[in-house]
């Protein structure tokens, strides 16, 4: 079955504590990207990658980072968090048809 | 930069009234537009989208939405709601040709339905 499969789906850490949330696609795409998901502000994109080695910044890419060492894997990297990266977020991959989105990460940084 | 206007932040209709969502895009270019859903505590699932062709697109559980490109507008629509519509409607966009397939999304409307 084609799919984004993001894990965890729930995370609880402490401010300042690394983290990575991994996101992986068995779809061969080369486009993936990061949203975090707020009320009232719908999805903003995190981060984005158009291949391997190639990630390029989204719309609120502060206090994070990513890498795509290989097609399928782009992990989410918060060095540091903190509590305004409380948030629910989604990765997704796109190929010609459209996009494809993982479950979802609900993160809480206390 | 392409941006998303979602009109309504919370609908609330009685079941079986008609659904209308607003959605305005500003990007002067080909655009790929997408309605998505999210049911409580649930991931974004594809109600509809539009590449080209007929305007009046047609999409799972009853829902469609018509491209105008005169007004930058893609409006979703079902003639009768039922209670298992309520969830949160995501318009995004696409701006095809532009060299990304960055997805920009609208804030959302919140749909409660009322039995």
């Amino acid at each position: 079955e084609a799919q984004v499969t993001q894990n965890p789906r729930y995370l609880i850490t402490v401010t300042g504590k690394k983290l990575t949330v991994t996101c992986s696609q068995n779809m061969n795409h080369e486009y993936m990207s990061w949203y975090r998901q707020d009320p009232g502000l719908g999805l903003r994109q995190i981060y984005y990658s158009m291949n391997v080695e190639v990630t390029d910044k989204g719309d609120v890419p502060e206090g994070y980072k990513v890498s795509r060492k290989e097609k399928r894997n782009f992990p989410l990297i918060l060095e540091s968090p903190s509590p305004n990266q409380t948030s629910l977020y989604f990765c997704a991959s796109r190929s010609g048809f459209g996009y494809t989105f993982g479950s979802g990460t609900r993160l809480t940084v206390v | 930069a392409q941006s998303v206007s979602q009109h309504n932040h919370h609908v609330i209709l009685s079941e079986a009234a008609s659904l209308e969502l607003g959605c305005n895009y500003s990007y002067g270019g080909t655009v790929n537009l997408f309605w998505y859903v999210q049911y409580p505590g649930q991931h974004l699932q594809l109600l509809l989208k539009y590449f080209s062709g007929d305007p009046l697109v047609k999409g799972i559980k009853g829902f469609e939405a018509e491209f105008i490109k005169s007004k930058f507008s893609f409006n979703l629509r079902k003639p009768s709601v039922q209670w298992s519509d309520t969830a949160e409607y995501f318009c995004a966009v696409n701006a095809d040709g532009a060299g990304s397939y960055q997805l920009t999304f609208g804030k959302g409307t919140k749909l409660s339905v009322i039995p």
